[in-house]
């Protein structure tokens, strides 16, 4: 069974700070992998997706890197701003759970001014 | 090109109730998929549907769940005999179904059962 864990819970930092977050994944055999920004109330924004071939995507200030053999995920802010500040989640969708998608509990991230 | 709809964006009910969530897909998807979050818990899948079929339905509750997705029309998660316990965000998210299966998540809709 295909479980997906983040780290850290919880992360605050000052403006300006570049930042690393990370996900890890039990089952190596997975179709891609998605990064998600949830603010407080809200649904989800997809922010990078990486299929199993890939080893990165980059979307503005945001690089997301994938380490399918060691069931790694990164996902690297760079120069973070107040408005960065949401919960970021990781979901992947395994080669053998049909194309659904498994979660990560997310990281929280606090951006102060 | 509208996103992912769902209605309504809050939902209160009664212990016993029925509560219809509805999801209309982005244009030009045929996969439906829907999660549930269960407050301070991580999002967990519960069904996936093709129009007028359920692909796979691990997730759901073995009672008072039921999910279709009519050849016209949008989603429909109903819940059936609410309990406190229902109570959370439900997400739907949609999708082409093909590789690489990226998926779309829509507002959700946040029922509370009193």
């Amino acid at each position: 069974k295909q479980e997906v864990t983040q780290i850290p819970a919880a992360l605050s930092v000052p403006e300006g700070e570049n930042l690393v977050l990370n996900c890890s994944f039990t089952d190596s055999a997975i179709y891609n992998l998605q990064w998600f920004r949830q603010d407080p109330g809200k649904g989800l924004t997809s922010l990078l997706l990486i299929q199993s071939s890939q080893r990165e995507q980059t979307s503005g200030r945001l690089n997301a890197s994938l380490d399918k053999s060691s069931g790694r995920s990164t996902l690297y802010i760079a120069a973070s701003q107040p408005g960065d500040s949401a919960t970021y989640l990781c979901a992947v969708v395994g080669e053998t759970s049909g194309s659904r998608l498994t979660f990560g509990e997310g990281t929280q991230l606090t951006v102060n001014p | 090109n509208a996103g992912v709809m769902q209605n309504p964006r809050h939902l209160v009910r009664r212990r016993g109730q029925e509560a219809r969530l509805r999801c209309s897909p982005m244009k030009g998807h045929s996969h439906v998929y829907w999660y549930r979050q269960l407050p301070e818990e991580g999002l967990k899948f519960m069904v996936y549907l093709q129009k007028e079929n359920i692909i796979d339905e691990s997730g759901m509750p073995k009672e008072r769940f039921s999910a279709e997705f009519p050849k016209e029309g949008p989603s429909i998660l109903r819940i059936q005999q609410v309990v406190r316990g229902d109570s959370a965000a439900y997400f739907c998210a949609s999708s082409t179904g093909g590789l690489p299966y990226e998926q779309y998540f829509g507002p959700g809709t946040r029922l509370t059962v009193t």
